[in-house]
């Protein structure tokens, strides 16, 4: 069954502080591992796709990056503002249409 | 990135009766478009596969009788919530699929309440 699991649920950091979200999943095959940033109320947008020959991608603040080989993807958000306060959600790809998704981290960026 | 959007962005309605969300592609055709629904604090759930041109497939435990999707144009798919629930409030999101680069991409989603 293909499942992902996020860690940790929830983080409240300080502004301008880095922190580092996990992921792991058991995708199969897989194609390629997506990181999305979910703002309350609205949307998932994406940040990040890697396959997975990829091991790093970097989006601005954002890096994330990817073990395929342990099933293991990470984002780091450097100099955290407060805008980055919401959910992101790890979503690896099996390459058919379906996405799976993880249940997110909520994070809470505090002045 | 390309620009999905949906229309209503949020919406009332009472018990029993029906509710239509639209999910449109706004720069590119989408063949494919996808149903979430999304309660609080919990992930996107899959509902159902919308195919330009032909039948929905639904995720198991979704009623397609309750939930009708209508994809008949290239740039435009239809979420019907019909005889509307209290338990049926929830945030539906849409996505669309770029055929070019296969990419999906989300719109904003629709907050239902049924009173």
């Amino acid at each position: 069954k293909n499942q992902v699991e996020q860690s940790p649920q929830s983080l409240i950091i300080l502004e301008g502080k880095n922190c580092t979200l996990q992921c792991n999943y058991t995708v199969s095959p897989f194609s390629n591992l997506r990181w999305y940033k979910q703002d309350t109320g609205r949307g998932p947008v994406s940040l990040t796709i890697m396959t997975f020959s990829e091991n790093t991608k970097s989006n601005g603040r954002y890096t994330a990056t990817l073990d395929a080989d342990t099933k293991q993807s990470s984002l780091h958000i450097t100099a955290s503002q407060l805008s980055d306060s919401a959910s992101y959600i790890c979503v690896p790809h099996t390459g058919f249409q379906k996405l799976v998704f993880g249940t997110g981290t909520r994070l809470l960026v505090s002045p | 990135g390309a620009v999905v959007s949906q229309h209503p962005s949020w919406v009332i309605c009472k018990s029993g009766t029906s509710v239509k969300i639209e999910c449109r592609s706004l720069d590119f055709q989408a063949t494919t478009m996808f149903w979430y629904r999304q309660f609080p604090k919990q992930s996107l759930m899959l509902m159902a596969t919308s195919n330009e041109g032909s039948k929905a497939t639904y995720e198991q435990g979704v009623e397609k009788d309750k939930f009708l999707i209508n994809h008949a144009s290239l740039t435009l798919s239809t979420l019907t919530v019909t005889s509307a629930h209290p338990e049926d409030s929830s945030f539906y999101i849409c996505s669309a699929r770029d055929p070019g680069s296969h990419e999906q991409y989300f719109g904003p989603g629709t907050r239902l309440t049924v009173t």
